[in-house]
Protein backbone atom coordinates (compact mmCIF):
# COMPACT_ATOMS: atom_id res chain seq x y z
CA UNK A 1 0.00 0.00 0.00
CA UNK A 2 1.25 3.20 -1.06
CA UNK A 3 0.96 5.56 1.58
CA UNK A 4 1.63 8.81 -0.30
CA UNK A 5 -0.37 9.27 -4.05
CA UNK A 6 1.35 11.91 -6.45
CA UNK A 7 -0.31 12.61 -9.03
CA UNK A 8 0.07 13.15 -12.03
CA UNK A 9 2.78 11.00 -12.66
CA UNK A 10 4.14 12.52 -15.80
CA UNK A 11 3.86 16.12 -17.17
CA UNK A 12 5.35 17.55 -19.98
CA UNK A 13 4.43 21.71 -20.82
CA UNK A 14 6.83 24.26 -22.62
CA UNK A 15 9.13 26.32 -21.16
CA UNK A 16 7.12 29.46 -19.30
CA UNK A 17 4.39 27.83 -18.14
CA UNK A 18 2.97 27.29 -14.91
CA UNK A 19 2.21 24.10 -13.29
CA UNK A 20 1.37 22.24 -10.15
CA UNK A 21 2.02 18.27 -9.25
CA UNK A 22 -0.05 17.14 -6.21
CA UNK A 23 1.12 14.53 -3.19
CA UNK A 24 -2.04 13.08 -1.53
CA UNK A 25 -1.86 10.87 1.64
CA UNK A 26 -4.75 9.56 4.34
CA UNK A 27 -2.21 9.55 6.93
CA UNK A 28 -1.06 12.31 9.14
CA UNK A 29 2.41 12.74 8.81
CA UNK A 30 4.66 15.50 10.92
CA UNK A 31 6.68 16.79 8.55
CA UNK A 32 6.44 16.39 5.01
CA UNK A 33 9.68 16.95 2.29
CA UNK A 34 9.86 17.75 -1.98
CA UNK A 35 13.19 16.09 -3.35
CA UNK A 36 13.73 16.64 -6.81
CA UNK A 37 16.04 14.00 -8.39
CA UNK A 38 17.95 14.27 -11.81
CA UNK A 39 19.00 11.12 -14.11
CA UNK A 40 22.24 8.95 -12.38
CA UNK A 41 21.65 10.94 -9.18
CA UNK A 42 20.31 11.09 -5.89
CA UNK A 43 17.78 13.33 -4.56
CA UNK A 44 18.28 16.68 -3.62
CA UNK A 45 15.76 18.10 -0.22
CA UNK A 46 14.50 21.44 -1.96
CA UNK A 47 11.55 22.00 1.27
CA UNK A 48 10.28 20.72 4.32
CA UNK A 49 6.88 21.98 5.71
CA UNK A 50 5.92 20.84 8.84
CA UNK A 51 2.99 23.08 9.83
CA UNK A 52 -0.59 22.84 8.33
CA UNK A 53 -1.45 25.24 6.07
CA UNK A 54 2.05 26.42 5.65
CA UNK A 55 3.33 27.68 2.25
CA UNK A 56 6.85 27.93 1.04
CA UNK A 57 8.30 30.15 -1.77
CA UNK A 58 12.15 29.03 -3.22
CA UNK A 59 12.41 30.96 -5.92
CA UNK A 60 9.70 30.26 -8.57
CA UNK A 61 8.91 26.88 -6.74
CA UNK A 62 5.85 27.38 -3.73
CA UNK A 63 5.12 24.19 -1.68
CA UNK A 64 2.10 24.57 0.31
CA UNK A 65 1.06 21.68 3.02
CA UNK A 66 -2.50 20.94 3.58
CA UNK A 67 -4.15 22.16 7.37
CA UNK A 68 -4.82 18.52 8.05
CA UNK A 69 -1.01 17.51 7.19
CA UNK A 70 -1.82 14.97 4.85
CA UNK A 71 -1.34 16.43 1.53
CA UNK A 72 1.17 19.12 -0.14
CA UNK A 73 1.26 20.84 -3.62
CA UNK A 74 4.38 22.16 -5.64
CA UNK A 75 3.50 24.89 -8.04
CA UNK A 76 6.03 26.42 -10.68
CA UNK A 77 6.01 29.49 -11.98
CA UNK A 78 7.19 30.33 -15.64
CA UNK A 79 8.96 26.91 -15.89
CA UNK A 80 12.50 26.40 -16.90
CA UNK A 81 14.12 23.58 -18.75
CA UNK A 82 16.33 23.29 -15.60
CA UNK A 83 13.30 22.37 -13.85
CA UNK A 84 13.08 18.92 -15.43
CA UNK A 85 13.33 16.14 -13.40
CA UNK A 86 11.33 13.34 -10.67
CA UNK A 87 9.61 15.38 -7.98
CA UNK A 88 9.80 13.13 -5.13
CA UNK A 89 7.35 13.38 -1.82
CA UNK A 90 8.40 12.15 1.43
CA UNK A 91 6.18 11.90 4.72
CA UNK A 92 8.12 12.00 8.37
CA UNK A 93 6.88 9.39 10.85
CA UNK A 94 8.78 7.91 13.36
CA UNK A 95 12.79 7.58 12.30
CA UNK A 96 11.73 6.70 8.65
CA UNK A 97 10.38 8.68 5.66
CA UNK A 98 8.14 7.14 3.37
CA UNK A 99 8.17 8.29 -0.35
CA UNK A 100 5.76 8.37 -3.08
CA UNK A 101 6.05 6.96 -6.54
CA UNK A 102 6.73 11.13 -8.20
CA UNK A 103 5.79 13.41 -10.02
CA UNK A 104 8.27 13.15 -13.56
CA UNK A 105 8.31 16.80 -15.31
CA UNK A 106 9.41 17.64 -17.95
CA UNK A 107 9.96 21.39 -19.67
CA UNK A 108 10.27 21.68 -23.16
CA UNK A 109 12.50 24.67 -24.40
CA UNK B 1 26.79 18.41 0.27
CA UNK B 2 26.33 16.12 3.21
CA UNK B 3 30.04 14.03 2.72
CA UNK B 4 28.07 11.12 1.22
CA UNK B 5 30.03 8.36 -0.61
CA UNK B 6 28.96 4.89 -2.30
CA UNK B 7 30.90 2.43 -3.59
CA UNK B 8 30.79 0.77 -5.84
CA UNK B 9 29.17 2.62 -8.43
CA UNK B 10 28.29 0.21 -10.40
CA UNK B 11 28.07 -3.67 -10.32
CA UNK B 12 27.43 -6.55 -12.68
CA UNK B 13 26.98 -9.97 -10.95
CA UNK B 14 25.31 -13.47 -11.03
CA UNK B 15 22.60 -14.80 -9.56
CA UNK B 16 23.44 -16.87 -6.18
CA UNK B 17 27.08 -14.82 -5.72
CA UNK B 18 27.55 -12.51 -2.31
CA UNK B 19 27.92 -8.56 -2.90
CA UNK B 20 28.56 -5.49 -0.30
CA UNK B 21 27.40 -2.33 -1.12
CA UNK B 22 29.37 0.58 1.13
CA UNK B 23 28.21 3.62 2.38
CA UNK B 24 30.30 6.16 3.97
CA UNK B 25 30.09 9.56 5.54
CA UNK B 26 32.13 11.96 6.67
CA UNK B 27 30.05 13.89 9.08
CA UNK B 28 29.41 11.68 12.26
CA UNK B 29 25.47 11.34 11.65
CA UNK B 30 23.97 8.96 13.76
CA UNK B 31 21.46 7.64 10.91
CA UNK B 32 21.68 6.40 8.43
CA UNK B 33 19.53 4.37 5.64
CA UNK B 34 19.17 1.78 2.51
CA UNK B 35 17.07 2.19 0.06
CA UNK B 36 16.28 1.19 -3.31
CA UNK B 37 14.46 2.58 -5.78
CA UNK B 38 12.85 0.53 -8.87
CA UNK B 39 10.71 2.06 -11.57
CA UNK B 40 6.72 1.80 -10.81
CA UNK B 41 7.88 1.73 -7.03
CA UNK B 42 9.53 4.70 -5.69
CA UNK B 43 11.87 4.65 -3.05
CA UNK B 44 11.49 2.03 -0.66
CA UNK B 45 13.35 0.95 2.89
CA UNK B 46 15.44 -1.68 2.92
CA UNK B 47 17.44 -1.13 6.51
CA UNK B 48 18.26 1.55 8.89
CA UNK B 49 20.68 2.17 11.83
CA UNK B 50 20.43 4.55 14.31
CA UNK B 51 23.96 4.22 15.60
CA UNK B 52 26.73 1.80 16.08
CA UNK B 53 25.30 -1.38 15.82
CA UNK B 54 22.18 -0.72 15.93
CA UNK B 55 20.20 -1.24 13.01
CA UNK B 56 16.16 -1.79 11.75
CA UNK B 57 14.13 -3.82 8.91
CA UNK B 58 12.61 -1.15 6.77
CA UNK B 59 9.74 -2.26 4.11
CA UNK B 60 11.79 -4.81 1.75
CA UNK B 61 14.02 -6.30 4.10
CA UNK B 62 13.73 -9.80 2.94
CA UNK B 63 17.40 -11.06 0.90
CA UNK B 64 19.51 -8.26 2.67
CA UNK B 65 21.09 -7.59 5.92
CA UNK B 66 23.05 -4.74 7.31
CA UNK B 67 26.11 -3.66 9.21
CA UNK B 68 27.79 -1.01 11.37
CA UNK B 69 30.98 -1.48 13.06
CA UNK B 70 31.76 2.39 13.07
CA UNK B 71 29.83 5.38 12.67
CA UNK B 72 30.74 6.41 9.11
CA UNK B 73 30.40 3.33 7.65
CA UNK B 74 26.87 1.27 6.59
CA UNK B 75 27.24 -1.75 4.72
CA UNK B 76 24.23 -3.77 2.86
CA UNK B 77 24.94 -6.98 1.75
CA UNK B 78 22.66 -9.46 -0.45
CA UNK B 79 23.71 -12.92 0.79
CA UNK B 80 22.69 -14.32 -2.22
CA UNK B 81 21.83 -12.01 -5.16
CA UNK B 82 18.86 -12.53 -7.26
CA UNK B 83 17.84 -11.02 -10.55
CA UNK B 84 14.22 -9.27 -8.46
CA UNK B 85 17.40 -7.64 -6.42
CA UNK B 86 18.52 -5.52 -9.70
CA UNK B 87 17.84 -2.12 -9.12
CA UNK B 88 19.45 1.23 -8.28
CA UNK B 89 20.38 1.53 -4.36
CA UNK B 90 20.63 4.58 -1.70
CA UNK B 91 22.02 5.63 1.07
CA UNK B 92 21.22 8.11 3.00
CA UNK B 93 21.75 9.96 6.14
CA UNK B 94 19.22 11.85 8.68
CA UNK B 95 20.46 15.44 9.80
CA UNK B 96 20.85 16.07 13.08
CA UNK B 97 20.80 18.87 15.51
CA UNK B 98 17.91 21.22 15.72
CA UNK B 99 16.29 20.08 12.63
CA UNK B 100 16.43 16.02 13.89
CA UNK B 101 12.73 16.34 14.62
CA UNK B 102 12.09 17.01 10.62
CA UNK B 103 13.71 13.80 9.55
CA UNK B 104 15.52 15.55 6.56
CA UNK B 105 17.71 13.21 4.84
CA UNK B 106 20.22 13.55 2.54
CA UNK B 107 20.83 11.08 -0.46
CA UNK B 108 24.74 9.56 -1.60
CA UNK B 109 24.74 8.79 -5.35
CA UNK B 110 23.63 5.68 -5.44
CA UNK B 111 24.87 2.20 -6.85
CA UNK B 112 23.57 0.63 -10.16
CA UNK B 113 23.38 -3.02 -9.36
CA UNK B 114 22.68 -5.56 -12.32
CA UNK B 115 22.07 -9.35 -11.07
CA UNK B 116 21.72 -11.58 -14.26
Amino acid sequence: TQLLEQSPQFLSIQEGENLTVYCNSSSVFSSLQWYRQEPGEGPVLLVTVVTGGEVKKLKRLTFQFGDARKDSSLHITAAQPGDTGLYLCAGGRDNRLAFGKGNQVVVIP
Amino acid sequence: DAGITQSPRHKVTETGTPVTLRCHQTENHRYMYWYRQDPGHGLRLIHYSYGVKDTDKGEVSDGYSVSRSKTEDFLLTLESATSSQTSVYFCAIRETGSKSSYNEQFFGPGTRLTVL
